[in-house]
Order: C-alpha cells, then sequence, then structure tokens
C-alpha cells in the first residue's frame, strides 16, 4: 500500500526551511528518501532503517518515527538546487525482502 | 558509488515496433532489478521485479506478454515493449540494489522516454 506523503507541493524563498512527511498504514523497516528532477531518474538521498533514527547530509536530514510508522525530510536554509519532487520509499515488515512502494510525491519549489 | 547504466534514453518508433530498453549495473551485481514506469506529474510506478535467472515477478495489471523482461546476468536486464502503441508512450526508468539489499538503496538508471507514433 502506497505511502501519504504531505504536503503534496511547497513554494519556498532560498533560504527558507520546509518538510516533508511520509507515514505508512503499515509497520516499516525503512524509509528511503530520493529526489527527482524534471525529466531525470530519482536520486538517493538516505535511508532509516531504525526507529528514532536520523541522519543529515549537509542541510538535508531526515527522522524515522518507527511506533508512528512515519519518516520526516528536513531541509533546511534551502537552496536553488534543492527543487524537485521528493519521494519516499516506505519497506514494511509485511513485505520485508521485496521491493518497496513510492509515496506520491511532495513537489518543491524553491525561487530566488 | 554505484552506478547504473540505462540505455537508449530516447526512442521515437512507430506504433507497432518492439523496443528494448537495457539496464546495467557497472560496478555491483545486481540479483534484483526493478523497472518503473512513469507518468508527466507522477510517482513511479513499479512494473516488474527482475531476478536474476528466473522469471520476472510482475505486479497486478501489468501485461507480461506485453512487457518482456530478461536478467541473463547479475549486471544486465533487458525491458522489451512488444509491439508498442501510442498509449505505451511514457518514462521507463529501471533500477538495481546491491546483494543484501535489504539495507541497500536503490540506484536509478537515468530512464528511457518512449514515444510512440
Amino acid at each position: 500500500q502506497q505511502p501519504v506523503q504531505s504536503p503534496q507541493a511547497v513554494i519556498l524563498r532560498e533560504g527558507e526551511d520546509a518538510v516533508i512527511n511520509c507515514s505508512s498504514s503499515k509497520a516499516l523497516y525503512s524509509v528511503h528518501w530520493y529526489r527527482q528532477k524534471h525529466g531525470e531518474a530519482p536520486v538517493f538521498l538516505m535511508i532509516l532503517l531504525k526507529g528514532g533514527e536520523q541522519k543529515g547530509h549537509e542541510k538535508i536530514s531526515a527522522s524515522f518515527n518507527e511506533k508512528k510508522q512515519q519518516s520526516s525530510l528536513y531541509l533546511t536554509a534551502s537552496q536553488l538546487s534543492y527543487s524537485g519532487t521528493y519521494f519516499c520509499g516506505t519497506e514494511s515488515w509485511e513485505n520485508y525482502g521485496q521491493n518497496f512502494v513510492f509515496g506520491p510525491g511532495t513537489r518543491l519549489s524553491v525561487l530566488p | 558509488g554505484a552506478v547504473v547504466s540505462q540505455h537508449p534514453s530516447w526512442v521515437i518508433c512507430k506504433s507497432g515496433t518492439s523496443v528494448k530498453i537495457e539496464c546495467r549495473s557497472l560496478d555491483f551485481q545486481a540479483t534484483t532489478m526493478f523497472w518503473y514506469r512513469q507518468f508527466p506529474k507522477q510517482s513511479l510506478m513499479l512494473m516488474a521485479t527482475s531476478n536474476e535467472g528466473s522469471k520476472a515477478t510482475y505486479e497486478q495489471g501489468v501485461e507480461k506478454d506485453k512487457f518482456l523482461i530478461n536478467h541473463a546476468s547479475l549486471t544486465l536486464s533487458t525491458l522489451t515493449v512488444t509491439s508498442a502503441h501510442p498509449e505505451d508512450s511514457s518514462f521507463y526508468i529501471c533500477s538495481a540494489r546491491e546483494r543484501g539489499f535489504s539495507n541497500q538503496p536503490q540506484h536509478f538508471g537515468d530512464g528511457t522516454r518512449l514515444s510512440i507514433l
């Protein structure tokens, strides 16, 4: 079952922060985050495996709340290059060892 | 880092033509590769999971006789769209995960934009 992402779209000014949420109705084993720019393939950002885990890459970080079956992606002091569609991919314990399911995406636009 | 090469990038052909798309993992072995289809402004829709040395597993609603998948080696999977029609026009993307993949991300190819006239 596809995870839910919110918001669907967000527009920011350069330097502003944003949070993208991803939630599932299933108990999750892992959450993956990807960014896709128009006309290109998705690019891997990070994977979260353990409840409570937080990871960061430059000014992009994420957390995984295993009990709530959700993850959040934090974009701090956004840059123009952050524009794109962000997808979470969730791997449930039910489908462990198989592929994960991508969310519908959150379209992020960073304006100068 | 892990690199997945997908070829061709663009295909424009007439209705009724069969089109083959290749997906290669260049610097790692991928026992499992995935094929996605994506329509404009939509999410990635998994079409099938390609397993080396065995038959592909197709998602519900995907015609296996229409979309032929072959995973001949640990580094190569192919998707053939047989007798393509305009409704098959889409962006097709492959991905691969390294062995022991449960803790590994998916690495995506650059995608193939297919246009059927």
